[in-house]
């Protein structure tokens, strides 16, 4: 089963709107990270958030991760066209490996 | 730049056929890994390897096996392609941790795989 559900799995808006996902894990972590997918290439690591860090911001993102909930969230601000594509949250597998399991992502598509 | 090189972008083979998917970083990183992503199931963890000469079963291993033989180079070959192979298969490389984490993943442009 999946360690990282995303949702919704897909989002539609417009240019300039914010968008919002959202992660849900199953357990313990010592950090979550985030990924882009653009259609048919690789993943780019966004933003890593550590098990002590209740909120991080990088450029437009910003992440929060909630431990007691097991749950992160991803914001994008003043989406652009170049936004879209597919995020994923991706957690360890277990503490200190250096497998990750990744959700099955969330596709964005910014209207122009 | 850093990278991560898969050799081929897409890739059509038999079915029976013996494929050889190639991936070369050049980081120096300890870690690389082989996912395959299919659409509803997400990323799959196939094999992965902490260091030369080394290999661990992911979750998916059946029918494919892996080869290491330098630290830049990790391959994944399909003994004898089915048609459910055909699939995008993502190579990641990964490097030492820094202060207990994992700074995560640089993954290449993957290869599109079709199984006639």
């Amino acid at each position: 089963s999946q360690q990282g559900e995303e949702d919704p799995q897909a989002l539609s808006i417009q240019e300039g709107e914010n968008a919002t996902m959202n992660c849900s894990y199953k357990t313990s972590i010592n950090n979550l990270q985030w990924y882009r997918q653009n259609s048919g290439r690789g993943l780019v690591h966004l933003i890593l958030i550590r098990s002590n860090e209740r909120e991080k911001h990088s450029g437009r993102l910003r992440v929060t991760l909630d431990t007691s909930k097991k749950s992160s969230s991803l914001l994008i601000t003043a989406s652009r066209a170049a936004d879209t594509a597919s995020y994923f949250c991706a957690t360890e597998t277990a503490p200190g490996t250096y497998k990750y399991i990744f959700g099955t992502g969330t596709r964005l598509k910014v209207l122009a | 730049d850093v990278k991560v090189t898969q050799s081929s972008r897409y890739l059509v083979k038999r079915t029976g056929e013996k494929v050889f998917l190639e991936c070369v970083q050049d980081m120096d990183h300890e870690n690389m890994f082989w996912y395959r992503q299919d659409p509803g199931l997400g990323l799959r963890l196939i094999y992965f390897s902490y260091d030369v000469k080394m290999k661990e079963k992911g979750d998916i291993p059946e029918g494919y096996s892996v080869s290491r033989e330098k630290k830049e180079r990790f391959s994944l070959i399909l003994e004898s392609a089915s048609t459910n192979q055909t699939s995008m298969y993502l190579c990641a490389s990964s490097g030492p941790l820094m202060a207990g984490v994992n700074y995560g993943y640089t993954f290449g442009s993957g290869t599109r795989l079709t199984v006639v």
